[in-house]
């Protein structure tokens, strides 16, 4: 069955950029929407935008300005940068296959931003 | 932003009694094709988030049949038949309907 795994640095330093590779096993990326949700440490869920095999994108307004999802198809993979991180970015980051019905979802990557 | 409201925060339950988490939209999920844009994920202890149902009321691949999702509109609900050991974790709602997508704030289920 598809399988999705997070990999990235576990530490950014403030001001600098955030970028996360979610890498697809066992299908195609192909003709599928991909996502990107985090999670801060002791809390929920926020959503952070999606991607199509194409390259259509979806972003949180409340990032929009900082964040870019791109997808390497030839790779089977998509990423996610967010720049000009703070504090507040720092959570455990997740992809997950589609985007309005999330399924599966990676294992997720603690991201701690601190200098 | 469509605002998603849970509750309860906390649920300690019984082993083999019933379980309901409410979720509240602050505007409609149902969309004019007659379906609500509404999910429901439980996020077991140290483990990432897993889909139970979408659409409202359509239960995940997967999904143990004790789970079932009702309502319409801007009410939803969640219930468990009969709860089991296995069902710990913090249940969230999730609205699909427009972007950017939100979720509820959690719902702690606990063995009592």
């Amino acid at each position: 069955q598809v399988q999705l795994q997070e990999s990235g640095p576990g530490l950014v330093k403030p001001s600098e950029t955030l970028s996360l590779t979610c890498t697809v096993s066992g299908d195609s990326i192909n003709n599928y929407y991909w996502s990107w949700i985090r999670q801060p440490p002791g809390k929920g869920l926020e959503w952070i935008g999606y991607i199509y095999s194409t390259g259509n994108t979806n972003y949180n307004p409340s990032l929009k300005s900082r964040v870019t999802i791109s997808i390497d198809t030839s790779k089977n993979q998509f990423s996610l940068e967010l720049n000009s991180v703070t504090t507040a970015d720092t959570a455990v980051y997740y992809c997950a296959r589609g985007y309005d019905i999330l399924t599966p979802w990676g294992q997720g990557t603690l991201v701690t931003v601190s200098s | 932003d469509i605002v998603m409201t849970q509750s309860p925060v906390s649920l300690p339950v019984t082993p083999g009694e019933p379980a309901s988490i409410s979720c509240r939209s602050s505007q409609s999920l149902l969309h004019s094709n007659g379906y609500n844009y509404l999910d429901w994920y439980l996020q077991k202890p140290g483990q990432s988030p897993q889909l139970l149902i979408y659409l409202g009321s359509s239960r995940a691949s997967g999904a143990p049949d004790r789970f079932s999702g009702g309502g319409s509109g801007s009410d939803f609900t969640l219930k468990i038949s009969r709860v089991e050991a296995e069902d710990v974790g913090v249940y969230y709602c999730m609205q699909a309907l427009e972007t950017p997508y939100t979720f509820g704030q959690g719902t702690k289920l606990e063995i009592k």
